[in-house]
This record gives structure tokens, C-alpha cells and sequence, in this order.
């Protein structure tokens, strides 16, 4: 029973665009969300995350929203640039300090 | 320097022997995990550490077994391997309190294949 669904296994995105990718949680328990990305041979890496007492966090290029009535994160990029390419994971923590992790969106910036 | 480091990053092995996968971190963190990927792609939490002690013991088969001598090191023991248990093992850590614990810093991966 996956409380993290990340519904779109791919975003092809022109370079300079805006890259969307969403999130959908199950768990109304979940008190921190974090978005990783990964690339092909290597671990996920920390990206950015958003605590549910907020709605938006921004670093840099990078935005992440969250809608709690809805139970829906989303994470933008802009402008993205060649070196997003790679898959994003979004993961969900609860109070018993365990990550649920989505599937994946994979994206491709074209050039 | 390598913040968190697994090996072997390849494992080919035949059901039924017993193989092993080591995890260091140098990051100072206080907590380790032990996450597998299989092969829809979903990352699940295993076991985790902290400061040696177990703290996170999901449902997985007594053939696993974390062992921490220290709270650099995480190891991963499976006995008597089946084909099911081909996956990409992540190890990984994180400092404790706070929201910080959820940014957990990932080794490479160990990819396992059992034939």
C-alpha cells in the first residue's frame, strides 16, 4: 500500500521551461515532505523539503508547494537546465521518523 | 572524500549462500538505514540505527540481518539468498533531532542479483 504516488514516471522539458512534477499522499500523519533527485549509478541526493506548517519553500531554482486539504506536493524547476535531468523521488516523513518514498518521476531537459 | 560509502557496488551470487554488504559513513551522523529499491522502482526503509541501537525494523525476512559495530558503520548480512532478493540496496544516514533527521544522505547502492 504505497502512501506516496507519484502518478507521471516521465517530464520531457525544453531547456529554460519550467519543469512541474507532482505528488500525492495518502497519509495524513506525514509532517515533512522532501523531494531527492538521483542519477543513473549513485544514491539519491537531498534536495529540498517543506515542513507542514508551510506551503511553499524556495531554494534557488528550485520551489516546492504543498497543498494539505488536497494532500498534494509539487516541485518546480526554473529555469531547468540540462543538469536536472535525472529522477526525482518524493518521500514523506512521519513521527516515527520513516521516509515512504514515491516511485519516481523521471525528467529529460532537452536542449 | 566519499560521505557515504557501500560495497561491494555489484553482488552476484547463487540462491541459497550467505552474502554480506558493508555501509561507513564519515559524516559524524548519528543514525544509519538500510533502504531497498526493487524493481518497480520504490525505495522502502529496512532497518535503521541509531547510535547502534535499532530504532526501525520493518517487515522483512529474519534472512536479514543489520549489524552496526559502530555508529559509523551499518552492515547488511543476508543468509541463504533467493531470487526475490535481487534488488539496489541503499545505505544511508542523517543527524538526529529535528527535521534534519529526514534528510538522510545516501551511499551508492549495492546492486544484488541472485540467479
Amino acid at each position: 500500500d504505497q502512501q506516496v504516488k507519484q502518478n507521471s514516471p516521465s517530464l520531457s522539458v525544453q531547456e529554460g521551461r519550467i519543469s512541474i512534477l507532482n505528488c500525492d499522499y495518502t497519509n495524513s500523519m506525514f509532517d515533512y515532505f522532501l523531494w531527492y533527485k538521483k542519477y543513473p549509478a549513485e544514491g539519491p541526493t537531498f534536495l529540498i523539503s517543506i515542513s507542514s506548517i508551510k506551503d511553499k519553500n524556495e531554494d534557488g531554482r528550485f520551489t516546492v508547494f504543498l497543498n494539505k486539504s488536497a494532500k498534494h506536493l509539487s516541485l518546480h524547476i526554473v529555469p531547468s537546465q540540462p543538469g536536472d535531468s535525472a529522477v526525482y523521488f518524493c518521500a514523506a516523513g512521519d513521527n516515527d521518523y520513516k521516509l515512504s518514498f514515491g516511485a519516481g518521476t523521471t525528467v529529460t531537459v532537452r536542449a | 572524500d566519499t560521505a557515504v560509502s557501500q560495497t561491494p557496488k555489484y553482488l552476484v551470487t547463487q540462491m541459497g549462500n550467505d552474502k554480506s554488504i558493508k555501509c561507513e559513513q564519515n559524516l559524524g551522523h548519528d543514525t544509519m538505514y538500510w533502504y531497498k529499491q526493487d524493481s518497480k522502482k520504490f525505495l522502502k526503509i529496512m532497518f535503521s540505527y541509531n547510535n547502534k541501537e535499532l530504532i526501525i525494523n520493518e517487515t522483512v525476512p529474519n534472512r536479514f540481518s543489520p549489524k552496526s559495530p559502530d555508529k559509523a558503520h551499518l552492515n547488511l548480512h543476508i543468509n541463504s539468498l533467493e531470487l526475490g532478493d535481487s534488488a539496489v540496496y541503499f545505505c544511508a544516514s542523517s543527524p538526529s533531532g529535528g527535521a534534519v533527521f529526514y534528510e538522510q544522505y545516501f551511499g551508492p547502492g549495492t546492486r544484488l542479483t541472485v540467479t
